[in-house]
C-alpha cells in the first residue's frame, strides 16, 4: 500500500468546518482512500472511503483531487467529541480482507 | 447488534507469565485483524484470520507471540514470556465476508508488563 503523508496536528474551534488535508502522490489506479480516527483511549473508528469522485456521509466529507493525489477529510461543524487522531490509508482494491497500514496521522483538537 | 467486543480492557503481567488477550468479532464477521499500538507510536498490522485459518501473519514477532480464530468462540492473541516491551495497545478488528472495505475495532486490551 502506498504511503500519505499528514500534518502532525491541527487545531480548530468548534462549530467551524475543519478541512484534514492528505497527500498520496505515489497513489494507483487501484488505492481506495480511506480516513479512520481514534478518539482518545478508544479503537479506531472508520470515517469514510472514496476512490475518484467526491464522497459524503453523516460524519464527514471526502474530497478528492482530480489528479488523486492529495484528499481533504471535511468535518462540516467540528465538535469537542471530534477531537482524535485522524489517519489517511490507501488501500489496494485487490487487497481485499487486508491489512489497514496506518501513518503517524493528524491529531486534531478541538477548542470551545 | 453488539460491536467488537475484547477482554480484557485491562491486564497486568509479570515478566515471564504468559497473556492470553480475547476477541469476539461482530455477529456474523468472519474476518479478524489484530493491531498493536505502543505507547507515543502509532498503530502497527500484526495479523488477519479468518475461522480456523492465518491468512496474513507478517506484523507478527516471530517468537513468542501467537494467534488463533477457532471454528467456535473467540479469537485469541497469545503471548508467551512477556517482556516490559509488550506493554501496549492491543486492538481486534473485525470485517464481514464480501465487506472487505470497513474494519470495525473493539476497545482494545491495555497490557502492562511490570
Amino acid at each position: 500500500d502506498a504511503k500519505t503523508t499528514q500534518p502532525n496536528s491541527m487545531e480548530s474551534n468548534e462549530e467551524e468546518p475543519v478541512h484534514l488535508p492528505c497527500n498520496h502522490s505515489t497513489i494507483s489506479g487501484t488505492d481506495y482512500i480511506h480516513w479512520y480516527r481514534q478518539l482518545p483511549s478508544q479503537g479506531p473508528e472508520y470515517v469514510i472511503h472514496g476512490l475518484t469522485s467526491n464522497v459524503n456521509n453523516r460524519m464527514a466529507s471526502l474530497a478528492i483531487a482530480e489528479d488523486r493525489k492529495s484528499s481533504t477529510l471535511i468535518l462540516h461543524r467540528a465538535t469537542l467529541r471530534d477531537a482524535a487522531v485522524y489517519y489517511c490509508i490507501l488501500r489496494d482494491i485487490y487487497n481485499q480482507g487486508g491489512k489497514l497500514i496506518f501513518g503517524q496521522g493528524t491529531e486534531l483538537s478541538v477548542k470551545p | 447488534n453488539a460491536g467488537v467486543m475484547q477482554n480484557p480492557r485491562h491486564l497486568v503481567r509479570r515478566r515471564g507469565q504468559e497473556a492470553r488477550l480475547r476477541c469476539s468479532p461482530m455477529k456474523g464477521h468472519s474476518h479478524v485483524y489484530w493491531y498493536r499500538q505502543l505507547p507515543e507510536e502509532g498503530l502497527k498490522f500484526m495479523v488477519y484470520l479468518q475461522k480456523e485459518n492465518i491468512i496474513d501473519e507478517s506484523g507478527m514477532p516471530k517468537e513468542r507471540f501467537s494467534a488463533e480464530f477457532p471454528k467456535e468462540g473467540p479469537s485469541i492473541l497469545r503471548i508467551q514470556q512477556v517482556v516490559r516491551g509488550d506493554s501496549a495497545a492491543y486492538f481486534c478488528a473485525s470485517s464481514p465476508q464480501g465487506d472487505w472495505e470497513t474494519q470495525y475495532f473493539g476497545p482494545g486490551t491495555r497490557l502492562l508488563v511490570l
